[in-house]
Formats: structure tokens, sequence, C-alpha cells
């Protein structure tokens, strides 16, 4: 079954420092992977997507992530992380043969210490 | 401009009421979803809506009742509330079923019940 794996419940970086977010998933096809962000009481925000192509893509906010077809991870990057992003982060892969939906991982929570 | 707007934002109820959640887009998009989040924050879809046909119904209890008026409304209809559906429903839309551009969220609807 089709499922996304976030292996880190809560993260704790400092300002300035660089971060990353693991995501893992399981689909036998080419998956569609998303990246979202949601801060507290809010709703979510598209971070970036992957679709095909570079492996390698930018988002919003400075963020990037790659598709690493071989180890089935597509892991969330930033070099230096702001106040700011402290909120929780989920990974999704898009499953278009089901009606395009949306398999959530359980999301990691980022803690930002000044 | 809010592109997809939910009502209300909170919503307060007794156990075995009726309750409604609307949700609006304007985006243009032909198709429109429910995700459940619950109270360790995972996300799940209920269901979606192509330009009015049903095209996700997960399983859900037949309490949960979607409701597509039009393209660019899906509502949703709760009978006799239990505890247990306490969580944030989030509306959401997307240009196509078959598209892979993503969603766009709205900001949620935490359902207290007690």
């Amino acid at each position: 079954a089709q499922s996304v794996t976030q292996p880190d419940i809560h993260i704790t970086v400092s300002e300035g420092a660089s971060l990353e977010l693991r995501c893992n998933y399981s689909y036998g096809a080419t998956p569609y992977l998303f990246w979202y962000v949601q801060s507290p009481g809010q709703g979510l925000q598209l971070l970036l997507k992957y679709f095909s192509g570079d492996t390698l893509v930018q988002g919003i906010k400075g963020f990037e992530a790659e598709f690493k077809r071989s180890q089935s991870s597509f892991n969330l990057r930033k070099p230096s992380v702001h106040w700011s992003d402290a909120a929780e982060y989920f990974c999704a892969v898009g499953l278009m043969e089901y009606g395009n939906k949306l398999v959530f991982g359980a999301g990691t929570i980022l803690r930002v210490k000044s | 401009d809010t592109a997809v707007s939910q009502t209300p934002k909170y919503l307060v109820t007794q156990m075995g009421n009726d309750k409604s959640i609307k949700c609006e887009q304007n985006l243009g998009h032909d198709t429109m979803y429910w995700y459940k989040q619950d109270s360790k924050k995972f996300l799940k879809i209920m269901f979606s809506y192509n330009n009015k046909e049903l095209i996700i119904n997960e399983t859900v209890p037949n309490r949960f009742s979607p409701k597509s008026p039009d393209k660019a409304h899906l509502n949703l209809h709760i009978n006799s509330l239990e505890l247990g559906d306490s969580a944030v429903y989030f509306c959401a839309s997307s240009a196509h079923y078959r598209d892979t551009y993503g969603y766009t969220f709205g900001s949620g609807t935490r359902l207290t019940v007690v």
C-alpha cells in the first residue's frame, strides 16, 4: 500500500543553522511528491512539488528538496533557518490513479531556537 | 480574495447534533476535496468531487455526507455527531483530479464535539 514516512516527529535547530527533514515513500509508480507547511492554527501551504525532470526542486521561502528514486526519498532542506520557519512540515505523495488523492506523512514539528 | 474559504472556522457542538461545514473556491478549479486532520495531526482524505461528480469516497461513516451544488462549492454535512468526530476539517481544490499541480487548501474548520 502507498505510504509516506517522516521518521522525525520533532526537530530542533538553531536559528541560522541548516535543516534537513526526511521523507520516505512507498509507491510502485512514478511518484508525485509534495511538501506542505502548517503554522499553528493555519491551513497547509505548498512549499514545493516534484513531478518529473530535475530531481532537485526549488520552492518558496528558500526551501529545496531532492528526489532520490533509489532511496525512495524526498528530503526537504534549507541552508539557513529563520525563527519564522517554526511550524509543522508534511510530506505527501499524490496518487493520480486514485483520483489525485494525497497520502500524507505524520508530519515533523520544527522548533527553532535563538 | 481568499482562494479556498471554509465556514465556520470554529464549531463547537453537542453530541448527537447535525452540523454542516461549507467550502467555496474562486480559483475556477474542477475538483474539490475534504480532508480530516485528527488530534495527532494526521491528515486523511475523506471525499473528492470533480465538477459535481463524486470521485473519491474513502471509508468514512455514512453520517458524513458531502454535497456539491456546483463545482465551486463542496459542503460537508455530519449527522449525529460523536466525540470522535472532533478534528480539523480541511477543504481543498485542484484544477482537475487528473492534474499534477497539487492542491490549494482552505484554512480549516476546527470541530469540537462535547
